[in-house]
């Protein structure tokens, strides 16, 4: 069965960097493309970053663009999220998220069950 | 980039019709999709494309697309309904998603 696993949350001070991973199985990874999206405490869900099947392609949102860089190493199963200069509006629950796009209609089936980042002075 | 705009809030009584909607620009060129989130849990996908619903979800749960809104429809809402709902679809630019604010829904 399809299993996404989040792991690298921590509480950190304002300014540090953070390497958040998600690990995959049950399906084959390398033929899908990976989404990171993100939570704060109490509010809605924020898309962040995705990354085509074979890493060639990765896209921000505007809000993270320049401090976030999205990564996969298809041997180990494994997308990355990097985050430099952390703020404390960056504090959240962050998913990793495998997208289906079957005939072009596209949708988040499998999700990671998060893990918790906290900015904090 | 585009916007996805959901109510913020609707209640619904119990075994009666509830209709969450979701309006962008975006949604007239691209099918949406919906997830529910309950508290502490990581959303769920429970309606995508043209009305499409994945396996295990109940069939009170449907999706229908006019102009720029689309819609999630649950027909005889549960107690366990009451949750939290997000649309979520592709950007005007092509290659990043957005997701809607969010409805949370009560059920009286």
């Amino acid at each position: 069965q399809v299993h996404l696993m989040e792991s690298g949350g921590d509480v950190v001070q304002p300014g540090k960097s953070l390497r958040l991973s998600c690990a995959a199985s049950g399906f084959n990874f390398n033929s899908f493309i990976m989404h990171w999206v993100r939570q704060p405490p109490g509010k809605g869900l924020e898309w962040l970053a995705v990354i085509s099947h074979d890493g060639s392609n990765r896209f921000y949102a505007d809000s993270v663009e320049g401090r976030f860089t999205i990564s996969r190493d298809n041997s180990k199963k494994m997308v990355h999220l990097e985050i430099t200069g952390l703020k404390v509006e960056d504090t959240a629950v962050y998913y990793c998220a495998r997208l289906d796009r079957p005939r072009n209609v596209e949708y988040f089936q499998y999700w990671g069950q998060g893990t918790l980042v906290t900015v904090s002075p | 980039s585009s916007e996805l705009t959901q109510d913020p809030a609707v209640s619904v009584a119990l075994g009666q019709t509830v209709k969450i909607t979701c309006q962008g620009d975006s949604l007239r060129t691209y099918y949406a999709s919906w997830y529910q989130q309950k508290p502490g849990r990581a959303p769920i996908l429970v309606s995508y494309g043209n009305n499409n619903r994945p396996s295990g979800i109940p069939a009170r749960f449907s999706g229908s697309r006019s102009g720029n809104t689309t819609s999630l429809i649950i027909t005889g809402a549960q107690a366990e309904d009451e949750a939290d709902y997000y649309c979520n679809c592709r950007d005007s630019n092509d290659y990043h998603m957005v997701f809607g604010g969010g409805t949370r829904l009560t059920v009286l």
